[in-house]
């Protein structure tokens, strides 16, 4: 099956600064990737969605200038968390999304543990 | 409300058991439904998708009430391993995919 790549697993930094995450499909060309956020004992929220090679879509509450994401070619997204802060600390994951209707298959990074001290 | 809801969890029981998840959605022109699980700090794998027609895999089975706007996942002769989260996720059309809050399951020895 399809492979998406994701890293770093785990990431510990200080208040300020900023964290790139990259998502990578291994196998297949991704025109289209999702970024999520998990906290704890909730679900995946929809932060973006990622299109190659134009601006990503982001949900409502969700600020751009905070979460840069680019997608500059068809087998990588990247999120970029500036600024952090502790309340950003939370599991971040991409996905991208292969077929359509009932056929429709999401494949998921093994997901970001973002800790900002 | 909610454009997925899910039971509330967590569901604690017996290995063997047979247990029932349901889900309901609020967008009637939803068009495409999965239930997918997700262990503890892993990425969500799919379990299976919903067909209008109801389908099985295994000890797992799904089925749609698109009247009722709800689906349900069934396990029979539950097993330690099924012990993880189920998602519950509607897509309604496009690229718009609701993932529901999620059902813990713990199956016990």
């Amino acid at each position: 099956g399809a492979v998406v790549s994701q890293h770093p697993s785990r990431v510990i930094c200080k208040s300020g600064t900023s964290v790139k995450i990259e998502c990578r499909s291994l196998d297949f060309q991704a025109t289209t990737m999702f970024w999520y956020r998990q906290f704890p004992k909730q679900s995946l929220m929809l932060m973006a969605t990622s299109n190659e090679g134009s601006k990503a879509t982001y949900e409502q509450g969700v600020e751009k200038d905070k979460f840069l994401i680019n997608h500059a070619s068809l087998t990588l997204s990247t999120l970029t968390v500036t600024s952090a802060h502790p309340e950003d600390s939370s599991f971040y994951i991409c996905s991208a999304r292969i077929g359509a209707g009932n056929n429709e298959k999401l494949f998921f990074g093994s997901g970001t543990q973002l800790s900002v001290l | 409300r909610k454009e997925v809801e899910q039971d509330p969890g967590p569901f604690n029981v017996p290995e063997g058991a047979t247990v029932a998840f349901n889900c309901t959605y609020s967008n009637s022109a939803s068009q495409s439904f999965f239930w997918y699980r997700q262990d503890c700090r892993k990425e969500p794998k799919l379990l299976m998708s919903v067909y209008s027609s109801g389908n099985e895999d295994g000890r797992f089975t799904a089925q749609l009430n698109r009247a009722s706007q709800y689906i349900s996942l069934l396990i029979r002769d539950s097993k330690l391993s099924d012990s993880a989260t189920y998602l519950c996720v509607v897509n309604s059309g496009g690229f718009k995919t609701i993932f529901g809050a999620g059902t813990r399951l713990f199956v016990k020895a």
